[in-house]
């Protein structure tokens, strides 16, 4: 399977902290989406990044791509109890097509 | 703007019912999507709509038809549902999907086949 694979399948922290979560995929991609998904809520699109970039910043949120890795993390600073959700990597491998990985499930205790 | 709308919320069938999911989207968008989602498995691609006119399958389409009725519209048919088909279905939506834009997604229906 082409599926991005999402490390760790879940996540505590404390609110404040720093949360990371990384993505592993297996062919070159085209570009690579970050989502979050609310406990009984579709998708929402976070942020994307391009084969051809390094790093992006959107808010709270710093992404990064290492292409000889195949893999990418999402780091959430200061962490809020709203942070609590199920975050998605999607990898596109230049068709017309995303392809989802399993997720890890971010919970912020208060 | 409502964005990306799905009907029903919720659905029950028994085994070898049919029934269709709607979705609509007022973005304008060119691409629409379908989506299973089961848990621990992620989302699972069941068929799009790269533009109005074409539909195409994606990674799990066995069991399901579509209809691109127009730009705004795509729906989703079970044909005779079986409890595999027990799942949480999205619709999404993207500008273009060559270059698989950022997706929208609606709020999903939760379909139970007992």
């Amino acid at each position: 399977s082409q599926q991005g694979e999402e490390d760790p399948q879940a996540l505590s922290i404390q609110e404040g902290e720093n949360a990371t979560m990384n993505c592993s995929y297996k062919t070159s991609i085209n570009n690579l989406q970050w989502y979050r998904q609310n406990s009984g809520r579709g998708l929402v699109h976070l942020i994307l990044i391009r084969s051809n970039e390094r790093e992006k910043h959107s808010g709270r949120l710093r992404v990064t791509l290492d292409t000889s890795k195949k893999s990418s993390s999402l780091l959430i600073t200061a962490s809020r109890a709203a942070d609590t959700a199920s975050y998605f990597c999607a990898t596109n491998f230049g068709n017309e097509k995303l392809t989802f990985g399993t997720g890890t499930r971010l919970t912020i205790i208060p | 703007n409502a964005g990306v709308t799905q009907t029903p919320k919720f659905q029950v069938l028994k085994t070898g019912q049919s029934m269709t999911l709607q979705c609509a989207q007022d973005m304008n968008h060119n691409s629409m999507y379908w989506y299973r989602q089961d848990p621990g498995m992620g989302l699972r691609l069941i068929y799009y709509s790269a533009s109005e006119g074409t539909t195409d399958k994606g990674e799990v389409p066995n069991g399901y038809n579509v209809s691109r009725l127009n730009k705004r519209e795509f729906s989703l048919r079970l044909e005779s549902a079986a409890p595999s088909q027990t799942s949480v279905y999205f619709c999404a939506s993207s500008v273009v999907a060559p270059r698989a834009d950022t997706q929208y997604f609606g709020p999903g229906t939760r379909l139970t086949v007992l």
